[in-house]
């Protein structure tokens, strides 16, 4: 079973400022990562797939990258938006993997 | 537009059951694979289940084997969850979720999610 871990569990960011999220994996996913963010009171959203391609409509100050087992994600300009709970998935397994327990980004 | 829209959420005893509905629009719906992924109020993400377009395959989560069953029909755009013998730690906002594609493995549109809650 592979197992994903998440650094920091929470990041206290300005707006404006950059900002680092962490994701590995305890065994390589190769590129079958997907990264998500959940506003509050709000369902998740795609944010990330294939650990570097935006999905659709995500604006480009979001950027992911990493391959094997430890990807980042990053913010590069944090908007008053952007305040949210932000979580890894792996697909390299069937069915789907575990998700990651998650990083509070807040202000 | 995608839109996914969960209903069947309530209060139930443990040991009861339940069944989740979720309606889908926006997209040809029996082309791509469909999942419940689940959360526990402030908690994070769980997998439950998935479903194939033609409801040939089905997987679940060791969770819930044996006491979920997913099912599907395509002509109504809709997705079902029979939660059977359902325990405390059941209780979560459970999300209809679709595939990316044919079995990518993750989620590109998500329903707002319906809450069950199992008391004991």
């Amino acid at each position: 079973e592979i197992v994903l871990t998440q650094s920091p569990g929470t990041l206290s960011v300005t707006p404006g400022e950059r900002a680092t999220l962490s994701c590995r994996a305890s065994q390589s996913v190769s590129s079958n990562l997907a990264w998500y963010q959940q506003r509050p009171g709000q369902a998740p959203r795609l944010l990330i797939y294939a650990a570097s391609t935006r999905a659709t409509g995500i604006p480009a100050r979001f950027s992911g990258s990493g391959s094997g087992t430890q990807f980042t994600l990053t913010i590069s300009s944090l908007q008053s938006e952007d305040f949210a709970v932000y979580f890894c998935q792996q697909y390299n397994t069937w069915p789907p993997g575990a998700f990651g327990p998650g990083t509070k980004v807040d202000i | 537009e995608v839109q996914l829209v969960e209903s069947g959420g309530a209060v139930v005893q443990t040991g009861g059951s339940l069944r989740l509905s979720c309606v889908a629009s926006g997209f040809i719906f029996d082309d791509y694979v469909m999942h419940w992924v689940r959360q526990a109020p402030g908690k994070g993400l769980e997998w439950v289940s998935l479903i194939n377009w033609d409801a040939g395959n089905t997987y679940y989560a060791d969770s819930v084997k044996g006491r979920f069953t997913i099912s599907r029909d395509n002509s109504k755009n809709s997705l079902y969850l029979q939660m059977n013998s359902l325990r405390p730690e059941d209780t979560a906002f459970y999300y209809c979720a679709k595939d990316r594609g044919t079995g990518r493995g993750y989620f590109d549109s998500w329903g707002k999610g319906t809450l069950v809650t199992v008391s004991s």
